[in-house]
Formats: structure tokens, C-alpha cells, sequence
């Protein structure tokens, strides 16, 4: 069965410091995968998703990732964070073919001023 | 367009009682997901929709659960009789099926539920 790590539960950063959020994935062939954003008392909302092509993929806000197969890694990064990042994230993939989407734990960002 | 709506957004209830949580998904939506989302957790798929018909429904404990899409738009999730780990964020999600955009999942504000 396919499945999603997020490293840290939680991760602090300063305002206008870089943002790392880590994700691995377990699949032998490459998922399509999907970074989520959820502010409180709200659904998730698509910050940005790889399918096929282009390795590095930009996103809304700020945010982009790079899918690495030969890391089964799709790191979420932007690099400088405002206030306004602070939020959960989650990574999830999906396999080739189906829509069932598999979702990590989440990171819940935090920034301080 | 209009996004995804739930309701209600908020609902406590005693265990052994019943609930129900509604979804209108995106117009011309054909494909309609339910998840559970436990505190701490990412959200869980229960059971997803293709128009009217189920698609996947295996991690729906169906003995308490049910949920149904009868004219392919809206849906209604059941829980009878609730018990004290159902209490999680209920979150609906409907996708397109056209080309690549399948793929892209819109959610719902979603249903918190306590369960005292």
C-alpha cells in the first residue's frame, strides 16, 4: 500500500526565513503528488501538484517543490515566509490512474515575527 | 464559481445518537469524495462517488456509516449510532473528470463533530 511521511509535525520558522516542509512517499512508481494547505476551521486548498513533466513546480503564493524520484521526495519550499504562511500542510499522492488521494500526517508551520 | 458547501459546519451530539452531514459539490462535478479527518491526522478517504454509483467505499465502516448520492449531485453521510471516536473534521470534496483536472480535488469547509 502506498504511503506518505511528512518529517516534523511541527516546524518554526522566523518571518522572511526560508520554509522547508519534507515529504517522502513509498510507491515503486512514481504517484502524482499534491501539497494541500488548511488554515484553521477550513478545508485544504491546492497550493500546487506534479504529474508528469517538469521536475520543479511552482504553486500559489510563493510556494514550489521538486519531485526526486531517486529520493521518493516531493519537498515543499518557499524562501522567504510571511505571517500569512502559518497554516498545516499536507503532502499526499495519488496513484496513476485512480483518484483515491493518500494524505500525510500534516506539518503545521508556524511564523514568528 | 461556487466552491464546495457543507453543512452544518459545526454539530455535537451525545454517543448512541444519530447524525447527518450535507454536500454540494461543484457544479458538473462528477466524482464526490468523503474524508474523515481525525485531530492530528490527514484526512481519510470513507467513501467516493462517480456520479451516483460508489466507486470506493472500503474504508467506510458501513455497520454505522452510510452515505448517498441519489441524483448525482448533492450527498448526504450518515453516522447511526455515533460513538466517541467518530469525533473528527467530516470533509467533502468533488473533482472534475476531464483530462488532467480529475486529478485536482476541491474541498469543503467541513463538518466538525463532537461526540460527547
Amino acid at each position: 500500500a502506498q504511503s506518505v511521511t511528512q518529517l516534523g509535525s511541527h516546524v518554526s520558522v522566523s518571518e522572511g526565513a526560508l520554509v522547508l516542509l519534507r515529504c517522502n512517499y513509498s510507491s515503486s512508481v512514481p504517484p502524482y503528488l499534491f501539497w494541500y494547505v488548511q488554515y484553521p476551521n477550513q478545508g485544504l486548498q491546492l497550493l500546487l501538484k506534479y504529474t508528469t513533466g517538469a521536475t520543479l513546480v511552482k504553486g500559489i503564493n510563493g510556494f514550489e517543490a521538486e519531485f526526486k524520484k531517486s529520493e521518493t521526495s516531493f519537498h515543499l519550499t518557499k524562501p522567504s515566509a510571511h505571517m500569512s504562511d502559518a497554516a498545516e500542510y499536507f503532502c499526499a499522492a495519488l496513484r496513476g490512474g485512480y483518484s483515491t488521494l493518500t494524505f500525510g500526517k500534516g506539518t503545521m508551520l508556524l511564523v514568528s515575527p | 464559481e461556487a466552491g464546495v458547501a457543507q453543512s452544518p459546519r459545526y454539530k455535537i451530539i451525545e454517543k448512541r445518537q444519530s447524525v447527518a452531514f450535507w454536500c454540494n459539490p461543484i457544479s458538473g462535478h462528477a466524482t464526490l469524495y468523503w474524508y474523515q479527518q481525525i485531530l492530528g491526522q490527514g484526512p481519510k478517504l470513507l467513501i467516493q462517488f462517480q456520479n451516483n454509483g460508489v466507486v470506493d467505499d472500503s474504508q467506510l465502516p458501513k455497520d454505522r456509516f452510510s452515505a448517498e448520492r441519489l441524483k448525482g449531485v448533492d450527498s448526504t453521510l450518515k453516522i447511526q449510532p455515533a460513538k466517541l471516536e467518530d469525533s473528527a473534521v467530516y470533509l467533502c470534496a468533488s473533482s472534475s473528470n476531464h483530462g488532467t483536472a480529475n486529478y485536482e480535488q476541491y474541498f469543503g469547509p467541513g463538518t466538525r463533530l463532537t461526540v460527547t
